[in-house]
């Protein structure tokens, strides 16, 4: 099972469509949760991290759920500048502090 | 401010060549981290680096090495190269070694092997 494993996409939708992506994580130990954004050709951008409580940054919403080491993004109101490659990510667990475990990425395009 | 910054931007080498990249941090950032990324895959961890001494490696053979300097700075060099060592090899700072997660990434440098 791979460490951290992503919705395989693409999501193509289209401007003020709600999209969701999905992310599960193997290591139960893991202990930070976040999402980067990656444009094409370009380095990732950490978009938000998520707690466990849930949090919210604008259009944007983030969940967690340790129970079943699960992470949700969800982008509401889509622009066409939310056209990126999203990269679930995961810190810790294991002694592996000092490392950022990232998924494959789900790529979106959102159309005009 | 500057942010990260690698150099060069872009490298083209021969399998069996030796390459040398690097990256200077955020100012006041004392955590280094390498990254490589391989088309449509996420980045994978090579090292972390923190107040010069290795923190952690990822799953790369020896002939990946890299050392942090005294100013931050860190440099990773690739030995023997082979065809799959062509990648986006990309540097991430961050404060301190306990927050690696807040890391902010350069632009990367895409090395091409031939």
């Amino acid at each position: 099972r791979k460490e951290v494993e992503q919705d395989p996409g693409p999501f193509n939708v289209p401007e003020g469509a709600t999209v969701a992506f999905n992310c599960t994580y193997s290591n139960s130990a893991s202990q930070s949760f976040f999402w980067y954004r990656q444009d094409c050709r370009k380095e990732p951008k950490l978009l938000m991290s998520v707690y466990s409580s849930g949090n919210e940054d604008g259009r944007f919403t983030a969940q967690l759920n340790r129970a079943s080491q699960y992470i949700s993004l969800l982008i509401r109101d889509s622009k066409l500048s939310d056209s990126a490659t999203y990269l679930c990510v995961v810190n810790g667990g294991g002694g592996s502090n000092y490392k950022l475990t990232f998924g494959k990425g789900t790529l979106l395009t959102v159309n005009p | 401010d500057a942010g990260v910054t690698q150099s060069p931007t872009h490298l083209i080498k021969t399998r069996g060549q030796q390459v040398t990249l690097r990256c200077s941090p955020i100012s006041g950032h004392k955590s280094v981290s390498w990254y490589q990324q391989v088309l449509g895959q996420g980045p994978q961890f090579i090292f972390q680096y923190y107040e010069k001494e290795e923190r952690g490696r990822g799953n790369f053979p020896d002939r990946f090495s890299a050392r942090q300097f005294p100013n931050y700075s860190s440099e990773l060099n690739v030995n023997a190269l082979l065809l799959g060592d062509s990648a986006l090899y990309l540097c991430a700072s961050s404060l301190d070694g306990g927050r690696v997660g807040e890391a902010f990434f350069g632009q990367g440098t895409r090395l091409t092997v031939v």
